[in-house]
C-alpha cells in the first residue's frame, strides 16, 4: 500500500510568487491534515479535512494560504503571494475515520524556500 | 492551549548505551501522547502512542515510553542504542475531542560508534 505522497519535494521561489503544494493521502483515508515546520521551530498544525470539508482551520496563518480538497481525495495548499517567513517544511498526514488516538501517517514533506 | 516540551534539542549517546529522550506536556487532563521519528529524507513515522490504556507503551524498534500523570511526562527510552537509531524524534499530543497534533520542538539523536 502506498504511503502519503507529496509533490514537489522541494520548491524555491521568490517573494511575491505563488506556489502550490500537493498531497495524496493513503487510499481510503478520509482525514487529511497539513502541518508546517518553520526552520528551528516545532511542527505546527495548519488545518484538517474530513473528506472534502474543512473540519478545523484554526492553524492557518493568514489568508495568503488556501487549502482545497476537491472530491475528497488529494489536497492542494496554495500560498499566494509567498513571503520570506513562509519558508519551511510542509507536511501532509492522513488517517482513517476512526476512534480516539488515531494514528496519523505522514508524508515526506515539501521543503519550501522563499527568497 | 496544549504545549509540549522536549528537553535537549540534541542528544548524543554511544552505541549500546541507554537512550532517554524527555517529553513533558501541559494539560490537567491526560491527552493522547505520541512519539514520532523522522529519518533523513523521510516522513514522520509513528514509534508508539498512549491512549489511556497501559501506562508503559511498547513501540517499534525496541523503543518504549512510560506515561506518568503525576509528572506530566512521556519519556522515550531504549535500553541499547543502535547506529540506525540516529534520527530526529518528536513528541506530540492531541487533546481529547480534537484531532490536531501539538508537537514538541524535536530532539536529534546522534549515536556514536
Amino acid at each position: 500500500e502506498a504511503g502519503v505522497t507529496q509533490f514537489p519535494s522541494h520548491s524555491v521561489i521568490e517573494k511575491g510568487q505563488t506556489v502550490t503544494l500537493r498531497c495524496d493521502p493513503i487510499s481510503g483515508h478520509d482525514n487529511l491534515y497539513w502541518y508546517r515546520r518553520v526552520m528551528g521551530k516545532e511542527i505546527k498544525f495548519l488545518l484538517h479535512f474530513v473528506k472534502e470539508s474543512k473540519q478545523d482551520e484554526s492553524g492557518m496563518p493568514n489568508n495568503r494560504f488556501l487549502a482545497e480538497r476537491t472530491g475528497g481525495t488529494y489536497s492542494t495548499l496554495k500560498v499566494q503571494p509567498a513571503e520570506l517567513e513562509d519558508s519551511g517544511v510542509y507536511f501532509c498526514a492522513s488517517s482513517q475515520l476512526a476512534g480516539v488516538g488515531e494514528t496519523q501517517y505522514f508524508g515526506p514533506g515539501t521543503r519550501l524556500l522563499v527568497l | 492551549a496544549q504545549s509540549v516540551t522536549q528537553l535537549g534539542s540534541h542528544v548524543s549517546v554511544s552505541e549500546g548505551a541507554l537512550v532517554l529522550l524527555r517529553c513533558n506536556y501541559s494539560s490537567s487532563v491526560p491527552p493522547y501522547l505520541f512519539w514520532y521519528v523522522q529519518y533523513p529524507n523521510q516522513g514522520l513515522q509513528l514509534l508508539l502512542k498512549y491512549t489511556s490504556a497501559a501506562t508503559l507503551v511498547k513501540g517499534i524498534n525496541g523503543f518504549e515510553a512510560e506515561f506518568k500523570k503525576s509528572e506530566t511526562s512521556f519519556h522515550l527510552t531504549k535500553p541499547s542504542a543502535h547506529m540506525s537509531d540516529a534520527a530526529e524524534y518528536f513528541c506530540a499530543v492531541s487533546e481529547k475531542g480534537r484531532r490536531a497534533l501539538t508537537f514538541g520542538s524535536g530532539t536529534r539523536l546522534q549515536v556514536q560508534p
